[in-house]
């Protein structure tokens, strides 16, 4: 069935450092992923996306690699600040089927001054 | 608006009561959707609009749970009967094109609903 997972729960890096979060998802016919920011109290903040057609994509200190021969997708997050703390999601999409997002269960990233 | 607002931002009901959750998406957003997030989990689609037309509402989980958009802007997400399960959070995203096209959905602050 559709699902979009993730490796870890919670993530702890140090400031200054990169952080990679890691995502699987199951459904091969999916061809649109985004990754999702949401802060305690705050609903889902876009991040970054990328298209099936591609496997890398760069915004500002982040870059999202897909690889989908197996089916993983991740977020590498640039020196990473104090103001990354949050629950990252990856969510998956088939713009052509439904247009639901399928979420993963998330990852949260704590940063250590 | 900016972005897209929800009221209430929380609300207790007592077990039984029924509950309305607004969303107001986006000015000139086609596509409305309500998710619904559980603690420590990730949203869960619930139902799809385009415009005014409700074109998916496979992830209502009963027939107590009820959303409409009559006239394509404003969206209300209705719980009848509540029940203790149905504590969560209730995400309202809106997207400014249709079906079929890659975009952005955009989230609200979503309504903490606790049933007591």
């Amino acid at each position: 069935g559709e699902s979009v997972g993730l490796h870890l729960p919670t993530l702890s890096v140090q400031e200054g450092d990169n952080s990679i979060i890691n995502c699987a998802y199951s459904n091969s016919a999916s061809d649109y992923f985004i990754w999702y920011k949401q802060e305690s109290g705050k609903g889902p903040q876009f991040i970054i996306d990328i298209r099936s057609n591609m496997d890398k994509r760069q915004g500002q200190r982040v870059t999202v690699l897909l690889n989908k021969t197996v089916k993983h997708l991740s977020l590498q997050i640039a020196a990473t600040q104090p103001g990354d703390s949050a629950v990252y999601f990856c969510a998956e999409n088939n713009p052509q089927g439904a247009q639901k997002l399928v979420f993963g269960q998330g990852t949260r990233l704590t940063i250590n001054p | 608006g900016a972005g897209v607002s929800q009221s209430p931002r929380y609300k207790v009901a007592k077990r039984g009561q029924d509950v309305a959750l607004r969303c107001d998406p986006i000015s000139g957003h086609v596509s409305l959707f309500w998710y619904q997030q559980a603690l420590g989990q990730g949203p869960e689609f619930l139902t799809y609009f385009q415009n005014e037309a409700q074109l998916d509402k496979s992830g209502l989980p009963s027939d107590r749970f009820f959303a409409e958009r009559p006239e394509g802007s404003v969206s209300t997400l209705k719980i009848q009967r509540t029940q203790q399960e149905d504590s969560a959070v209730y995400l309202c995203a809106s997207s400014f094109r249709a079906s079929g096209i890659y975009n952005e959905q955009f989230f609200g602050p979503g309504t903490r609903l606790t049933v007591l």
